[in-house]
C-alpha cells in the first residue's frame, strides 16, 4: 500500500524567509497530492493541491511542485508571515481511490518567527 | 455558518464508558469520514460513508461504530472506551469522486 513520509517534523525560519516541506510517496500510481494546514485547535483545511499531471502549482505565497519520477513533493511557502506558523500535512491518493484512501505524513510544525 | 461541526470539543470519561461523538455538514456533501489524529498529530481515516458504501479502515476495534442518521450527520459511537482511545477525532465532508475534504475543529477525547 501507498506509504507517504515527510521531513522535516519541525521547522523554524524568521519572518520573510521561505520554507519548503517535503514529501515522498512509494506507490506510483497515486494521483493526488493536498497539502493541509493545521493551526491550533482546529482542523486541517486544504490549502494548495497537485495532480499527477501537473508538475507545478502556484497560488501567491505558496506552490506545490511534484516530480512524478523521484515520486516527491514539496510544499514551499515564500515571504513567510507570523500566520504561517501551524502544522502542515501532506497527503497522497492512491489511483481509483476516494477521498476517505488519503494517506497523510506525519505533519511538519512550521514556525516562523518575527 | 460552520461547513462541518463537532460536538462536543472537549471529552474526558473513565475507561469502560460508551461515548458518541456528532458531526454534522451543511456543504450538501454526501460522503462524511471519521479520522483519528494520535498524541504524536499523526492522521489516520478510520471511516468513510456515504449513503451506499461504509468503508471500515481495518484496523479500527468494533467498538468504534459509525451512526448516519442522514446525509448531513455521521455520528461514532465509541463502546468499551480504554486508554489508548485517547486521541482527537475529526469529523470531514467532500463530495463524492471530490478529493477535496473539508473537517470538522476536531474532538478531544481523553480517556481516565
Amino acid at each position: 500500500g501507498e506509504n507517504v513520509e515527510q521531513h522535516p517534523s519541525t521547522l523554524s525560519v524568521q519572518e520573510g524567509d521561505s520554507a519548503v516541506i517535503k514529501c515522498t510517496y512509494s506507490d506510483s500510481a497515486s494521483n493526488y497530492f493536498p497539502w493541509y494546514k493545521q493551526e491550533l485547535g482546529k482542523g486541517p483545511q486544504l490549502i494548495i493541491d497537485i495532480r499527477s499531471n501537473v508538475g507545478e502549482k502556484k497560488d501567491q505565497r505558496i506552490a506545490v511542485t511534484l516530480n512524478k519520477t523521484a515520486k516527491h513533493f514539496s510544499l514551499h511557502i515564500t515571504e513567510t508571515q507570523p500566520e504561517d506558523s501551524a502544522v502542515y500535512f501532506c497527503a497522497a491518493l492512491p489511483y481509483g481511490g476516494s477521498q476517505g484512501n488519503l494517506i497523510f505524513g506525519k505533519g511538519t510544525k512550521l514556525s516562523v518567527k518575527p | 455558518d460552520t461547513a462541518v461541526s463537532q460536538t462536543p470539543k472537549y471529552l474526558v470519561t473513565q475507561m469502560g464508558n460508551d461515548k458518541s461523538i456528532k458531526c454534522e455538514q451543511n456543504l450538501g456533501h454526501d460522503t462524511m469520514y471519521w479520522y483519528k489524529q494520535d498524541s504524536k498529530k499523526f492522521l489516520k481515516i478510520m471511516f468513510s460513508y456515504n449513503n451506499k458504501e461504509l468503508i471500515i479502515n481495518e484496523t479500527v476495534p468494533n467498538r468504534f461504530s459509525p451512526k448516519s442518521p442522514d446525509k448531513a450527520h455521521l455520528n461514532l459511537h465509541i463502546n468499551s472506551l480504554e486508554l489508548g482511545d485517547s486521541a482527537v477525532y475529526f469529523c470531514a465532508s467532500s463530495r463524492t469522486g471530490d478529493a477535496e475534504a473539508f473537517f470538522g475543529q476536531g474532538t478531544r477525547l481523553t480517556v481516565v
